[in-house]
């Protein structure tokens, strides 16, 4: 089982400040097979990107997906104030499908 | 518009059963694979099981195997988890989820509580 660690923990940010969420994988992802999801207090996730770059429907520009192998990177630029949430990455190259811990940006 | 809505949450007792449902519209519903996801009261997400668009394909995370049971019904575009031997551990909100990789569209999930 691959296991994703995400860093950091909590991210203490301003609006309109950018930030930087790290996923790493035990092992190489397949394919880069990475999503990152967004979940907001009380509500489901939602996908943000899929395939560790590629923007899911409707979801803004300033949210970006880098990396390969075992490391990744979530990038949002420029924090709006519906974006303080929780961050999970997902990796889908192999069974089981596996969940990081989730990174909390949460405002300063 | 894609909607999934879980339904069937409850409060069981320790070593008891429940029947979660997912009641799926807004897209050819055979054309997809379809999860349960489900997260501890504070804590992260956890896949458990998914099931192909033809009742093929089903796999489980080893925390559930053996005790919960994904199934489907075509006619009626719903899932289902049949989760028994319930412990204080399989608490929390239990999501259904639409994909064979990434998880597109996700239900507004159900609360399941294993408790004496």
């Amino acid at each position: 089982e691959i296991v994703l660690t995400q860093s950091p923990g909590t991210l203490s940010l301003s609006p309109g400040e950018g930030a930087t969420l790290s996923c790493r994988a035990s092992q190489s992802v397949t394919s880069n097979y990475l999503a990152w999801y967004q979940q907001r207090p009380g509500q489901a996730p939602r996908l943000l990107i899929y395939d560790a770059s590629t923007r899911a429907t409707a979801i803004p520009g300033r949210f970006s997906g880098t990396g390969s192998g075992t490391d990744f990177t979530l990038t949002i630029t420029r924090l709006e104030p519906e974006d303080f949430a929780v961050y999970y990455c997902q990796q889908y190259g192999s069974s089981p499908r596996t969940f990081g811990g989730g990174t909390k940006v949460e405002i300063k | 518009e894609v909607q999934l809505v879980e339904s069937g949450g409850g409060l069981v007792q320790p070593g008891g059963s429940l029947r979660l449902s997912c009641a799926a519209s807004g897209f050819t519903f055979t054309n997809y694979h379809i999860n349960w996801v489900r997260q501890a009261p504070g804590k992260g997400l956890e896949w458990l099981s998914h099931i192909g668009g033809f009742s093929n394909d089903i796999y489980y995370a080893d925390s559930v195997k053996g005790r919960f049971t994904i199934s489907r019904d075509n006619v009626k575009n719903s899932l289902y988890l049949q989760m028994d031997s319930l412990s204080a551990e399989d608490t929390g909100v239990y999501y259904c989820a639409r994909g064979i990789y990434y998880l597109d569209h996700w239900g507004q999930g159900a609360l399941v509580t294993v408790s004496s």
